[in-house]
């Protein structure tokens, strides 16, 4: 069964700072993997998608790299700002047409 | 172009009564995709819908169900309502199920 997991649950970091998130799973039979963020009460926001071939996907200041062998991704967020602040979410995508998510990362950038 | 639509966006109701949800995917998009959000469990797969055809079903029990009809769109049904079904129910479109998925706002469903 496939079990997502990202660290840290929350982080604060001040406004300019790069920073990193954490997705890691534990069956590298994955489709793709895709980044979300959340607002409080709001639908999720699709940022980046990764097919299992790709290595890593960039729009703007966002990066996201996947290692399948590692079971590991990352989201690499650049001079992070204020609008930043939401909750990210990982998601992985199968043969089985179903998304399955990890915990989230709660993040807030203070100005 | 218009994005996923979901409606009602807030619905409160009393437990045993049923509940029906409505989502609209993006145009062109066949696949459509049911998940429910609570703080103590996260995001959870409900179903998935293609052409008209349930494909894949979460671990839920029978009173969820959906159905799909030929113009995409979907609805989803909960009967004999628990306290514990109280989430945030949100729908996700894509054009065949194995591309980006686009979230609607959901819908936040209490029950009292």
């Amino acid at each position: 069964k496939q079990e997502v997991t990202q660290i840290p649950a929350a982080l604060s970091v001040p406004e300019g700072e790069n920073l990193v998130l954490n997705c890691s799973f534990t069956d590298s039979a994955i489709y793709n993997l895709q980044w979300f963020r959340q607002d409080p009460g709001k639908g999720l926001t699709s940022l980046l998608l990764i097919q299992s071939s790709q290595r890593e996907q960039t729009s703007g200041r966002l990066n996201a790299s996947l290692d399948k062998s590692s079971g590991r991704s990352t989201l690499y967020i650049a001079a992070s700002q204020p609008g930043d602040s939401a909750t990210y979410l990982c998601a992985l995508g199968g043969a089985t047409n179903k998304l399955i998510f990890g915990t989230g990362t709660l993040l807030a950038v203070q100005p | 172009k218009a994005g996923v639509t979901q409606t009602p966006r807030y619905l409160i109701k009393t437990r045993g009564q049923q509940v029906t949800l409505s989502c609209s995917p993006i145009s062109g998009h066949r696949s459509v995709s049911w998940y429910q959000q609570t703080p103590g469990q996260g995001l959870q797969f409900l179903f998935e819908y293609f052409s008209e055809t349930q494909r894949n079903k979460g671990n839920f029990p029978g009173r969820f169900s959906g159905r799909q009809f030929s113009n995409s769109r979907s609805e989803m049904n909960v009967s004999t309502l628990e306290l514990g079904d109280s989430a945030l129910y949100l729908c996700a479109s894509s054009l065949t199920g194995t591309e980006k998925a686009f979230f609607g706002q959901g819908t936040r469903l209490t029950v009292v």
